[in-house]
């Protein structure tokens, strides 16, 4: 059964960091393309960016409004994605999901994790 | 890249059919057939129900198609469910992104 567990949600001053994690089961991680998607209160779903596999070069892309800001990386040996959040903004306040990639078909998803950015 | 359109509600009768369109440009859904829709019930995450305009994955009801013509995707849901009633958000690619529509609320009557 494919799983993905988001962590590391929390509250955050404006203009910090945080790194919020994915743990992947279930399917071949490695092999995987990712990407994070997130959620603000009441609002649709907003792609942040994506990873590819290293095998395809383990390439980044990301959503303007988080370009420079934001860094997804990943850990094929623990199974885990990451998404590294800098100079946050209150308008980042959202639930972050973590969820399987190819072009716009994301299978599988994580349950999300909450990350408020709030003084 | 600009979010792509769709109708903030629509809604149906038990057994009826409904449509949402989701419509973008030339450079997401109108040049690629990489068009998702995901239906999302309140405090969930969303699940993929159609993906490459028209293929549904495994276990997703047959109830539920997608179309495109142009810059336009579609979603026909058949014979409406109360389980349908939820948010639907259409999806594309766009040249190395990803652009999301701002969502549909369904209800069902």
């Amino acid at each position: 059964e494919v799983q993905l567990v988001e962590s590391g949600g929390g509250l955050v001053k404006p203009g910090g960091s945080l790194r919020v994690s994915c743990a992947a089961s279930g399917f071949t991680f490695s092999s995987a393309w990712m990407s994070w998607v997130r959620q603000a209160p009441g609002e649709g779903l907003e792609w942040v960016g994506r990873i590819l596999s290293k095998t395809n070069g383990g390439t980044t892309d990301y959503a303007a409004p988080v370009k420079g800001r934001f860094t997804i990386s990943r850990d094929d040996s623990k199974n885990t994605l990451y998404l590294q959040m800098d100079s946050l903004k209150t308008e980042d306040t959202a639930v972050y999901y973590c969820a399987t990639y190819y072009y716009s078909r994301s299978e599988f998803w994580g349950q999300g994790t909450l990350v408020t950015v709030s003084s | 890249q600009s979010a792509l359109t769709q109708p903030p509600s629509a809604s149906g009768s038990p057994g009826q059919s409904v449509t949402i369109s989701c419509t973008g440009t030339s450079s997401d859904v109108g040049g690629y057939n990489y068009v998702s829709w995901y239906q999302q019930h309140p405090g969930k995450a969303p699940k993929l129900m159609i993906y490459d305009v028209n293929k549904r994955p495994s276990g997703v009801p047959d109830r539920f198609s997608g179309s495109k013509s142009g810059n336009t995707a579609s979603l026909t849901v058949s014979g409406l469910q109360a389980e349908d009633e939820a948010d639907y958000y259409c999806s594309s690619y766009a040249n190395r992104n990803v652009v999301f529509g701002g969502g549909t609320k369904l209800t069902v009557l």
